[in-house]
């Protein structure tokens, strides 16, 4: 069993603010999801990545595969990013998606 | 819009009923999976068919069943529903097989079992 740890779990920022969330896991996985769920709770795979970092607009999201270990970065906050983001993790022979809690993001103007 | 559609968007039923909800994946996608979204647990992975065949199965109850079709879209079928059954479900599709790519989610369905 793969367990997955989102660090904090409630973050209130301030427009313009760096935001970073992190997220940890037990078991050595295939590669590892960043997903954001607006309130309403559609959900949108923003980053899949099994090493390194990938960047995409203000959202930055790196793994360090040796530690277990994967942050999400968001430059320059902004309201509209606002919503709960999780991280999700694939491992195992047949690639199952475990989830973590989800970190509550509000970010005020 | 992810491409993928997902039908009834709420569905409020009775103890003891039998559901279906249906998933139609991205257009080019052979892959959907299933997920529950609870309060209490979060999301949990249920199963993941590929061209259809069974590929995975994760915390899905025996009274849950799913299968997906030769057009590629797939259902999932709730029996003898119960109170704790009540929790959106998300369907999602990809590309490859093996799950290792990009999933992208339809808009869930609301189940409310009173």
């Amino acid at each position: 069993k793969n367990e997955v740890e989102q660090s904090p779990q409630n973050l209130t920022a301030q427009e313009g603010e760096f935001i970073t969330i992190n997220c940890s896991y037990s078991v050595g996985i295939s590669a590892l999801h960043w997903l954001q769920q607006h309130p309403g709770g559609g959900i949108v795979s923003l980053f899949m990545l099994s090493s390194g970092k990938k960047k995409h607009g203000r959202l930055i999201a790196t793994i360090n595969i040796q530690e277990k270990h994967s942050s999400l970065h968001i430059t320059a906050s902004h309201p509209r990013d606002s919503a709960v983001y999780i991280c999700a993790v694939g491992w195992g022979s047949n690639y199952k998606l475990t989830f973590g809690k989800g970190t509550l993001l509000t970010v005020n103007p | 819009d992810s491409g993928v559609t997902q039908t009834p968007k709420h569905l409020i039923t009775a103890t003891g009923q039998r559901v279906t909800l249906r998933c139609s994946p991205r257009s080019g996608d052979l892959s959907v999976y299933w997920y529950q979204q609870s309060l209490d647990q979060g999301l949990q992975f249920l199963i993941h068919y590929y061209n259809g065949e069974e590929r995975a199965k994760g915390n899905i109850l025996e009274r849950f069943s799913a299968q997906q079709f030769p057009d590629l879209h797939s259902e999932l079928n709730l029996s003898s529903l119960e109170l704790g059954d009540s929790a959106l479900y998300f369907c999602a599709s990809s590309g490859s097989q093996y799950g290792t790519d990009t999933q992208y989610f339809g808009p869930g369905t609301r189940l409310t079992v009173l």
